[in-house]
């Protein structure tokens, strides 16, 4: 099954700025994804993060607050811009293979202040 | 779109006492069901999973059912433990590589 490595575990940022976070997989997978965690609440779909191409993104969530890369099967990053406070959450790096199915990273907590 | 409902949203237990948790999906076109469980500060995992051409599937103490024609599906734990407390969270997908639509979430808490 694909282990996911997903850095940094948890920041706090000051509001105005920006993080970046990563995602490494062990193995090639095709579907990538990002995924937002308010506190208490359920897990919402942010962007597929596509090879080699621009990222598919949800409603409510566009390029600009949410650039996405990834330049290869393995690796990905989530950059979350011009940060508030209402940008506190767990993102969450997903990836998806035939043996496992779904598979989700531990997650990044990000607190802004 | 899809829309997923979760309930309860918080369930109490015994240890040794089962659980049941339900959810329904709106899209006859989703296929794929599976169940995550989060610990504090984790991630989700997947515990079990079913497919819409299977109407029960059962890994030791955990069992899935799916109704494909009233549209839901449940998660059963028997003989519960302390260590089954977390948030589990329920999933519904059309292929199983599309994008997955998750109910709000049920806390779980086992006493011992």
């Amino acid at each position: 099954s694909a282990v996911i490595s997903q850095k940094p575990s948890r920041d706090i940022c000051q509001r105005g700025t920006s993080l970046t976070i990563q995602c490494q997989v062990d193995s090639q997978v095709t579907m990538m994804f990002w995924y937002r965690q308010q506190p208490g609440q359920s897990l919402t779909l942010i962007a597929t993060a596509n090879q080699g191409s621009e990222a598919t993104y949800e409603s409510g969530f566009v390029i600009d607050k949410f650039p996405i890369s990834r330049p290869n099967l393995t690796f990905s990053t989530l950059t979350v811009s011009n940060m508030s406070p209402e940008d506190s959450s767990i993102y969450l790096c997903s990836v998806v293979s035939r043996v496992r199915g779904y598979t989700f990273g531990s997650g990044t907590r990000l607190t802004v202040v | 779109g899809e829309n997923v409902e979760q309930h309860p949203s918080t369930l109490s237990v015994q240890e040794g006492d089962s659980a049941v948790i339900k959810c329904t999906y709106s899209d006859s076109a989703s296929n794929y069901f599976p169940w995550y469980k989060q610990e504090l500060g984790k991630g989700p995992q997947l515990i079990i999973d079913i497919r819409s051409n299977v109407g029960e599937k059962k890994d030791q103490r955990i069992a899935v059912t799916l109704n494909k024609t009233a549209k839901h599906f449940s998660l059963h734990i028997t003989e519960t433990q302390p260590e089954d407390s977390a948030v589990y969270f329920c999933a519904a997908s059309e292929t199983g590589y599309s994008t997955l639509t998750f109910g709000k979430g049920t806390m779980l808490l086992v006493s011992p």
